[in-house]
């Protein structure tokens, strides 16, 4: 099966930093990737899917890129309300993996 | 406004059986597959098992793979997991997701989840 594996599993930055998260996957997964962000608490929300389309409603400050095994997810400008973990997961062929979890916090 | 109720969560022995329930509303229920995802503190979210729209798809997790069974009643606008032989590692918050699609594709809308907890 594909692993998936995210880095850093945890990072602080301040409010306005660009943040950028890193997901990669053992073989090659085309663009079937998607992001999500879970606040504490709550319940995951879907933010970007085939890697790098922007999920209706989500805020133009995150971005994703990548195909094949390498991906990132990147906050151009981290706002408070931007403290959640996120994680990344592969789709179009079962098992449908989710990477560790990254958890951004604000310095 | 598409909605999602898990219901069925509890206290198990080990060993023991639970049935989980989705209930879903405010889309075509029959036009997508569905999914069972679940969470724990220390292991982030594992995907556990999806039925595609027509149930001719049905794939889990390894680590429930011959314990659990999904299924879906089209009629009643639901879908099941079926847990038995639990164990302790299958103590979690058990989310019901919408698939974009009819098959594997990504979750666009999740339930609040039910707490399964497994211990004697």
């Amino acid at each position: 099966d594909i692993q998936m594996t995210q880095s850093p599993s945890s990072l602080s930055a301040f409010v306005g930093d660009r943040v950028t998260i890193t997901c990669r996957a053992s073989q090659d997964i085309s663009n079937y990737l998607a992001w999500y962000q879970q606040k504490p608490g709550k319940v995951p929300r879907l933010l970007i899917y085939a890697a790098s389309t922007l999920q209706s409603g989500v805020p133009s400050r995150f971005s994703g890129s990548g195909s094949g095994t390498d991906f990132t997810l990147t906050i151009s400008s981290l706002q408070p309300e931007d403290v959640a973990t996120y994680y990344c997961q592969r789709y179009n062929i079962a098992p449908l993996t989710f990477g560790g979890g990254t958890k951004v916090q604000i310095k | 406004e598409v909605q999602l109720v898990e219901s069925g969560g509890g206290l198990v022995q080990p060993g023991g059986s639970l049935r989980l329930s989705c209930a879903a509303s405010g889309f075509t229920f029959d036009d997508y597959a569905m999914h069972w995802v679940r969470q724990t503190p220390g292991r982030g979210l594992e995907w556990v098992s999806g039925i595609s729209w027509k149930s001719g798809s049905i794939a889990y997790a390894d680590s429930v793979k011959g314990r659990f069974t999904i299924s879906r009643d089209n009629v009643k606008n639901s879908f099941y997991l079926q847990m038995n032989s639990l164990s302790p590692e299958d103590t979690a918050l058990y989310y019901c997701a919408k698939d974009a699609g009819g098959g594997w594709s990504r979750f666009d809308y999740w339930g609040l989840g039910t707490l399964v907890t497994v211990s004697s």
